[in-house]
């Protein structure tokens, strides 16, 4: 039982290039989400998911796609990398409603030169 | 939408002392409250929550008390050990919503001195 993880760990771009994050999970959760975790400003949610093949915008959504095709997968992908971009990203996911707990991936260090 | 703000942002206590962490939130519809708990380089992970129904809920050395009609949480860690310094995160949700979207305050950085 791997719980949530992310690939890659790493990752170093240069502005205007694209990238995606994969995130997968084995819990059987509903629901799936995308934090940028930035010094100070603690965890900001990108864009989640509460079911296979939906997705809905977060807090801050600007410069982000996701995709849901499979229940286990949610892809965070940046189109055209800005530097404002760089950040460690958190993808997590929870069963669905009634407040239950995240569970976190180990987080993506993206730099953006 | 939610804005949750924590102070302070950095705290530094001495093993054995108690440490304490505020939080407040804006949404009066907020009624789920977790704390999150991040060692260096590693991911958040839940240590303790509560919900709208309870004032106060304890699990050891660690208590969260919430005044609802202020807007404000807190967490309190006694008797202090070495392992208790990380990064706390206090969060903010509306449970009836959909998505169970979390909204987190800034982190606070405990460091514990032995």
């Amino acid at each position: 039982n791997a719980g949530v993880t992310q690939t890659p760990k790493f990752r170093v771009l240069k502005t205007g290039q694209s990238m995606t994050l994969l995130c997968a999970q084995d819990m059987n959760h509903e629901y799936m989400y995308w934090y940028r975790q930035d010094p100070g400003m603690g965890l900001r949610l990108i864009h989640y998911s509460v079911g296979e093949g939906t997705t809905a915008k977060g807090e801050v959504p600007d410069g982000y796609n996701v995709s849901r095709l499979k229940k286990q997968n949610f892809l965070l992908g940046l189109e055209s990398a800005a530097p404002s971009q760089t950040s460690v990203y958190f993808c997590a996911s929870s069963y669905m409603g009634q407040g239950g707990e995240l569970f976190f991936g180990e987080g993506s260090r993206l730099t953006v030169l | 939408g939610e804005n949750v703000e924590q102070h302070p942002s950095t705290l530094s206590v001495q093993e054995g002392d108690s440490a304490v962490i505020k939080c407040t939130y804006s949404d009066s519809a907020s009624n789920y409250f977790p704390w999150y708990k991040q060692e260096l380089g590693k991911r958040p992970q839940l240590i303790i929550d509560i919900r709208s129904n309870v004032g106060e809920k304890k699990d050891q050395r660690i208590a969260v008390t919430l005044n609802k009609t202020a807007k404000h949480f807190s967490l309190h860690i006694t008797e202090t050990q070495p392992e208790d310094s990380a990064v706390y995160f206090c969060a903010a949700s509306n449970v009836g919503a959909a998505g169970n979207k979390l909204t987190f305050g800034g982190g606070t950085r405990v460091l514990v001195k032995p």
